[in-house]
């Protein structure tokens, strides 16, 4: 049964820090996503990593299927990122097993 | 080109009543995935349909609970004689399939509560 776990589960910054998020999975997968949730707002799919890095915007992610580990990196962070970053991993099939979210507070 | 839809947005039902949630996918996506987010809890997979396919149901709770994707049309997922339980957040997802993995577009999602 894949594991999905997040940390911090909290994390409060003051604008301009950078942030960094980690997410650790228990079988291999065929990709990996970080999702984006505004309190009471939907869901936006942020990245899809199965190998390597990926940049958007102030926004990194890296994956290490080694290790089964990911981080989601926020450069130059602002109170708009305030938000829960959620990590899922996919395996060869449909599934995706969420991980319980990092709720993120960004101070100005 | 739109994205994937659900409405309501925000529904309020009493015990006992009938809760439907539609999911319209992106244009061209013929792979729908629905999932549930309980207060305080990640979210879960509930089921997984093709046009006119139930594909995998193994997240529904086994009563009161049913989903399909017509031909023609949304998919719905009903619950009926809701309790206050069901109260979460029901999101629904489209795909594309890929050859290599399943990115999936989540909808907004569908806040339910039950009185």
């Amino acid at each position: 049964k894949n594991e999905v776990e997040q940390s911090p589960q909290n994390l409060t910054a003051q604008e301009g820090e950078f942030i960094t998020i980690n997410c650790s999975y228990s079988v291999g997968i065929s990709a990996l996503h970080w999702l984006q949730q505004h309190p009471g707002g939907g869901i936006v799919s942020l990245f899809m990593l199965s190998s390597g890095k990926k940049k958007h915007g102030r926004l990194i992610a890296t994956i290490n299927i080694q290790e089964k580990h990911s981080s989601l990196h926020i450069t130059a962070s602002h109170p708009r990122d305030s938000a829960v970053y959620i990590c899922a991993s996919g395996g060869s099939n449909y599934k995706l097993t969420f991980g319980k979210g990092t709720l993120l507070t960004v101070n100005p | 080109n739109a994205g994937v839809m659900q409405n309501p947005r925000h529904l309020v039902r009493r015990r006992g009543q009938e809760a439907r949630l539609r999911c319209s996918p992106m244009k061209g996506h013929s792979h729908v995935y629905w999932y549930r987010q309980l207060p305080e809890e990640g979210l879960k997979f509930m089921v997984y349909l093709q046009k006119e396919n139930i594909i995998d149901e193994s997240g529904m709770p086994k009563e009161r609970f049913s989903a399909e994707f017509p031909k023609e049309g949304p998919s719905i997922l009903r619950i009926q004689q809701v309790v206050r339980g069901d109260s979460a957040a029901y999101f629904c997802a489209s795909s594309l399939v890929k050859w290599i993995s399943y990115e999936q577009y989540f909808g907004p999602g569908t806040r339910l509560t039950v009185t």
